[in-house]
């Protein structure tokens, strides 16, 4: 069976400082990871997507992700903060390649401090 | 792509009563999929179908609880006797198995889900 485990459910950052959004991840099998955002009242959108043909993934808006197997980490990362960056984020594992059912973890709450 | 829709965005309705929504996902998508997010929870999956044929229920999906995709296009969710543990957000996506994504995984994509209330 596959499991996330976000390990913040709130991080808070400064406008302009690095944004880092840790998550760790459990599947029998080599997984598909993703990363989504949610914004207050609007719909789920993918950030990124792990492919297995890099382990470096960038993503929209400036955002990446680094797979790490020896870790079984997924961290999203951004250099910079803006305030719309503002929102929940979710790590997500999916067993075989996007297109059965995503396993989300809890979310991470992102605030941006002006 | 115009991107998958649902109706109606907000319920409201009283214990007991039954309730349907319905998603209609991005034209050619074959995989149309439910989940369920609950305050402050991430989205927990319901079931799935690939056209017509419904693959997987998760044991989340009581009795109470029916879908059909039965032109293999759009999909309905009905909740039967509703309770107030059924407020939450119920959430669909699609995805196309045929034309797979860069190495061969895909994305889901996701509608701006119905929000139940149960009184």
């Amino acid at each position: 069976a596959q499991s996330v485990t976000q390990l913040d459910s709130h991080v808070s950052v400064s406008e302009g400082t690095p944004v880092l959004l840790r998550c760790n991840y459990s599947s029998s099998y080599s997984p598909s990871l993703f990363w989504y955002v949610q914004h207050p009242n609007k719909g789920l959108q993918l950030l990124l997507k792990y492919t297995s043909a890099a382990t470096l993934v960038k993503g929209i808006n400036g955002f990446e992700a680094e797979f790490k197997k020896s870790e079984t980490s997924f961290h999203l990362t951004k250099p910079s903060a803006h305030m719309s960056d503002a929102a929940e984020y979710f790590c997500v594992v999916s067993l075989i390649s996007g297109n059965t059912p995503l396993v989300f973890g809890k979310g991470t709450r992102l605030s941006v401090i002006a | 792509d115009t991107g998958v829709s649902q109706d109606p965005r907000h319920k409201i309705t009283k214990r007991g009563q039954n309730v349907t929504f319905r998603c209609d996902p991005i034209s050619e998508h074959n995989r149309l999929y439910w989940y369920r997010q609950t305050l402050g929870q991430g989205p927990e999956f319901l079931t799935y179908f690939q056209n017509e044929a419904q693959l997987e229920k998760s044991r989340l999906l009581s009795d109470r609880f029916s879908a059909e995709r039965p032109k293999g296009s759009f999909s309905t969710l009905e909740i039967q006797r509703t309770e107030q543990g059924d407020s939450a957000m119920y959430l669909c996506a699609s995805s196309s198995t045929v034309r797979q994504g860069s190495w061969g995984v895909e994305t889901q994509y996701f509608g701006p889900g119905t929000r139940l209330l149960v009184l």
